[in-house]
């Protein structure tokens, strides 16, 4: 079974500091990882992609992606209380068919 | 662009009844995947359209059909309602070119 995991929190951070939200996913053929963001009540928001090994950066966010050890994470600087929210890290499944991990929550505190 | 629409936003149904939702996707996406929501099983797949084939199914009974017509817009169909089948049930849609998808606002279904 395909499979992709996260940590389901909640998890609290601090205004202004650095959230770390972690995923692991079984399949080690898979080539491309995304980030979603759901604010409570509304559907998923597309935040990252990443494909390659290594960092990518995209303003506040920089997503890593390590192939070797099946590890994609998502880092948030300078956290603001607008970043609280879940999010869902997907991966597609052969035939490109998207799988969610079931979410961090994060909880940015003032 | 307009992005993903879905209708309706929100229903109320009994047990026994059946339901159908509709999708419209971005323009020129042609791929459709819908997903069921709910707080206990989080995002589970349902079924992907492209070009009116179905091309995935996830594991859900033969309750839960879809179908895309030749503007890409896409139905899915819940027939025999159950208590469990109340959740969010969201619509995506992707470019040919690419496994980016983008959500709809989704549909909230309860089941009463």
């Amino acid at each position: 079974q395909k499979e992709v995991e996260q940590n389901s929190g909640p998890l609290s951070v601090p205004e202004g500091a650095i959230a770390s939200l972690n995923c692991t996913y079984s399949d080690r053929v898979s080539q491309s990882f995304f980030w979603y963001r759901q604010y409570s009540g509304k559907s998923p928001e597309l935040i990252m992609s990443i494909y390659s090994n290594g960092d990518k950066e995209d303003g506040r966010f920089t997503a890593q992606l390590n192939k070797a050890s099946q590890y994609v994470s998502l880092l948030i600087r300078d956290s603001q209380p607008s970043d609280s929210a879940t999010y869902l890290c997907a991966v597609p499944f052969g035939n490109e068919k998207l799988t969610f991990g079931t979410g961090t929550r994060l909880t940015i505190i003032p | 662009k307009a992005g993903v629409t879905q209708t309706p936003r929100y229903l109320i149904k009994t047990r026994g009844q059946q339901v159908t939702l509709s999708c419209s996707p971005i323009s020129g996406h042609r791929s459709v995947s819908w997903y069921q929501q709910t707080p206990g099983q989080g995002l589970q797949f349902l079924f992907e359209y492209f070009s009116e084939t179905q091309r995935n199914k996830g594991n859900f009974p033969g309750r839960f059909s879809g179908r895309q017509f030749s503007n890409s817009r896409s139905e899915m169909n819940v027939s025999t309602l159950e208590l469990g089948d109340s959740a969010l049930y969201l619509c995506a849609s992707r470019p040919t070119s690419t496994d980016t998808q983008y959500f709809g606002p989704g549909t909230r279904l309860t089941v009463l």
